[in-house]
């Protein structure tokens, strides 16, 4: 098991444009979150499954984002319309709950640029 | 709802000087309360965790609930601790997120 993957590493997209982003967790974790971190701020939630119920969404999730885990392994981050301030790093990180005492295990991003 | 403050967005200090990055949270409930670290180019990383009373590269961080701080601290930096240091605190009672703090970025000059 090579960690948390997350594809792609880079997007640019122009706005109004549909992307969709991929994680693939560590396959023994049973939890798996999506941040996003602009700029000189610290990751922010975003959303997170239990296997392949969505458990919980924050309010920074517009209807225009949509976030699935099918089969309790892999996820996918869909953002519509895109806009300039969709602009940022989207982080996957996976656990084991409930020793998520243990920290959560990152994934490198992918970095979507809106031009 | 629970909020990390990490008051100092960069910390700037000679190699061999004492290091203590600041983290203050605000939680009603039990917290868990994790370093979390990120080198140039690499991915965000789990320094330590308070539960495991460790210490991590010569980093150590008490938690003081009367404070409610959870300072991470190394009494002679090296200039490979250069790096954004985040702050998080995991709620035990509810909402079962991580909360990051706003980072603070270490810089350790030769």
């Amino acid at each position: 098991d090579t960690g948390v993957s997350q594809d792609p590493r880079h997007k640019i997209t122009k706005r109004g444009q549909n992307v969709t982003f991929r994680c693939d967790p560590i396959s023994e974790h049973n939890r798996l979150y999506w941040y996003r971190q602009t700029l000189g701020q610290g990751p922010e939630f975003l959303t997170y499954f239990q296997n392949e119920a969505q458990l919980e969404k924050s309010r920074l999730l517009s209807d225009r984002f949509s976030a699935e885990r099918p089969k309790g392994s892999f996820s996918t981050l869909e953002i519509q319309r895109t806009e300039q301030g969709d602009s940022a790093m989207y982080l996957c990180a996976s656990s084991q709950y409930p020793r998520e005492n243990y920290g959560y295990t990152f994934g490198s991003g992918t970095r979507l640029t809106v031009v | 709802a629970q909020r990390v403050t990490q008051p100092e967005k960069l910390l700037s200090v000679f190699k061999g000087a004492p290091v203590e990055l600041k983290c203050n949270y605000s939680y009603s409930g039990s917290p868990e309360l994790f370093w979390y670290v990120q080198y140039s180019r690499q991915r965000l990383q789990l320094l330590l965790r308070h539960i495991s009373r460790e210490s991590i590269k010569g980093f150590t961080a008490d938690l003081n609930k009367g404070e409610t701080s959870f300072h991470l601290k190394k009494p002679f930096a090296q200039e490979e601790d250069s790096a954004m240091y985040y702050c998080a605190l995991y709620p035990l009672n509810a909402g079962n997120m991580l909360t990051f703090g706003g980072g603070t970025r270490l810089m350790v000059k030769p």
